[in-house]
């Protein structure tokens, strides 16, 4: 299984709604990352769990909540998002840590807030 | 900080006609990688490069990364229509999880 998959494709959310985005990989993979990507913008990274830890967090909004409950399941918990939150959300994994390894991308989630 | 320019930012081409994109750090890399997303896709990782001078090529897409490991660049010969997309270059720095993506090149190729 060389997939990234990710729930749900679609998502439209009121600013006042809370919802979370799920990404699972069964490759083994050691690092998980969250990514925001506007139009046309190349990703931002959010977010890296190494082992399962939190290792890098960019400034992200404290509306942005990320949790990784195994080495195979990474979620990112939205609550009381802006309309400038609207983006594709890309989750990624890759064999070891950060920096030196190939990433392999989901499909993402394509995040409306209203 | 670390900054990855990529260009040009637009690149519109007959099918045919060959193409290439840039990527300049201002800092050293250990490593660059190249992804294509196609539009309403994902990227999709092409190539990571790691030693200074390295050539790599896949069929028609050959991949460079600088003496310096500070610039890289993907050329593609004959283009066509499924070369359509985005290219990004994603820079690995020297410290942890330093990780910085160029603004892209959007490929567009008519037939």
């Amino acid at each position: 299984d060389t997939e990234v998959t990710q729930t749900p494709k679609h998502l439209v959310m009121g600013m006042t709604n809370k919802k979370s985005l799920k990404c699972e990989q069964h490759m083994g993979h050691r690092a998980m990352y969250w990514y925001k990507q506007k139009a046309k913008k190349p990703p931002e990274l959010m977010f890296v769990y190494s082992y399962e830890k939190l290792s890098i967090n960019e400034s992200v909004p404290s509306r942005f909540s990320p949790e990784c409950p195994n080495s195979s399941l990474l979620n990112l918990h939205l609550h009381a998002l802006q309309p400038e939150d609207s983006a594709l959300y890309l989750c990624a994994s890759s064999p070891g840590g950060p920096t030196q390894e190939t990433q392999y991308f989901g499909p993402g989630t394509r995040l409306l807030v209203l | 900080g670390q900054q990855v320019m990529q260009i040009p930012q637009y690149q519109h081409v007959q099918e045919g006609e060959d193409f290439t994109t840039y990527c300049n750090s201002s800092t050293t890399l250990s490593n660059i990688q190249w992804y294509k997303q196609r539009p309403g896709g994902h990227p999709v990782f092409l190539i990571q490069l790691v030693k200074s001078g390295e050539v790599k090529k896949q069929k028609r897409l050959t991949f460079q990364f600088g003496e310096a490991k500070k610039n890289s660049s993907l050329h593609i010969t004959a283009t066509q229509t499924t070369d359509v997309g985005t290219y990004f270059c994603l820079g690995g720095g020297t410290s942890y999880g330093k990780l910085t993506f160029g603004q892209g090149t959007i490929l567009t190729v008519h037939p």
